[in-house]
């Protein structure tokens, strides 16, 4: 079984729209969750931490399930500039101190006017 | 905003040559990362380095991988020789304390 699995898409919507992305993952240890964003061949930008009782940033609203394993985001009101792939990412590591991030494959958004 | 920067941007080497990726991180922080993404795959974790040391490395960073921090403000990541299955962009990360990853803009490696 895959570490953190992700829907690869991609997931074309229009301006405006809401899209929600979902994610898995294996290990049950797993203390901290993200979201990150990558543009084209660029560095991987963390978007927003996921808590246990969701948390919310603007457009933004990332959930976590620990029972399930299970991470979403979900984005309202999608802009062009949203375009990109949206990286589920876990700290596979439940020590302080170092983390070890475990990236999912992606899930690809596009944004059409 | 304080950024982790790479140099150089690209670099193409001949298969078994030798290449160094360099990284300046950010200056306070203390937890040093390399991590790598071959095109239309995954992120992957490949070391990370704390107090002047690996804390931890995967399956991918074999022999053949090094780092160091020789002057206390590069971070480097040398591949003695290299494969064509080295090609890939190379990020290095710093975090402070516990959270907030920072990613450098990464080195594309291209062996030929």
């Amino acid at each position: 079984r895959k570490e953190v699995e992700q829907d690869p898409g991609p997931f074309n919507v229009p301006e405006g729209a809401t899209v929600a992305f979902n994610c898995t993952y294996s290990n049950s240890a797993s203390q901290s969750f993200f979201w990150y964003r990558q543009d084209c061949r660029k560095e991987p930008k963390l978007l927003m931490s996921v808590y246990s009782s969701g948390n919310e940033d603007g457009r933004f609203t990332a959930q976590l399930n620990r029972a399930s394993q299970y991470i979403s985001l979900l984005i309202r009101d999608s802009k062009l500039s949203d375009s990109a792939t949206y990286l589920c990412v876990v700290n596979d590591n439940p020590n302080t101190g170092f983390q070890k991030l475990v990236f999912g494959t992606g899930t690809r958004l596009l944004v059409s006017p | 905003e304080p950024e982790v920067t790479q140099t150089p941007s690209h670099q193409v080497t001949q298969m078994g040559q030798e290449v160094i990726l360099r990284c300046v991180p950010i200056s306070n922080h203390l937890y040093f990362y390399w991590y790598r993404q071959i095109l239309g795959q995954k992120v992957e974790f490949l070391v990370s380095f704390y107090n002047n040391e690996i804390s931890e490395k995967s399956e991918i960073f074999d022999d053949q991988f090094s780092v160091e921090r020789p002057d206390g403000s590069n971070f480097t990541l040398k591949i003695r020789s290299t494969k064509l299955e080295d090609s890939a962009m190379y990020f290095c990360a710093s975090v402070r304390v516990v959270y907030g990853y920072t990613f450098g803009s990464g080195t594309r490696l291209t062996v030929v």
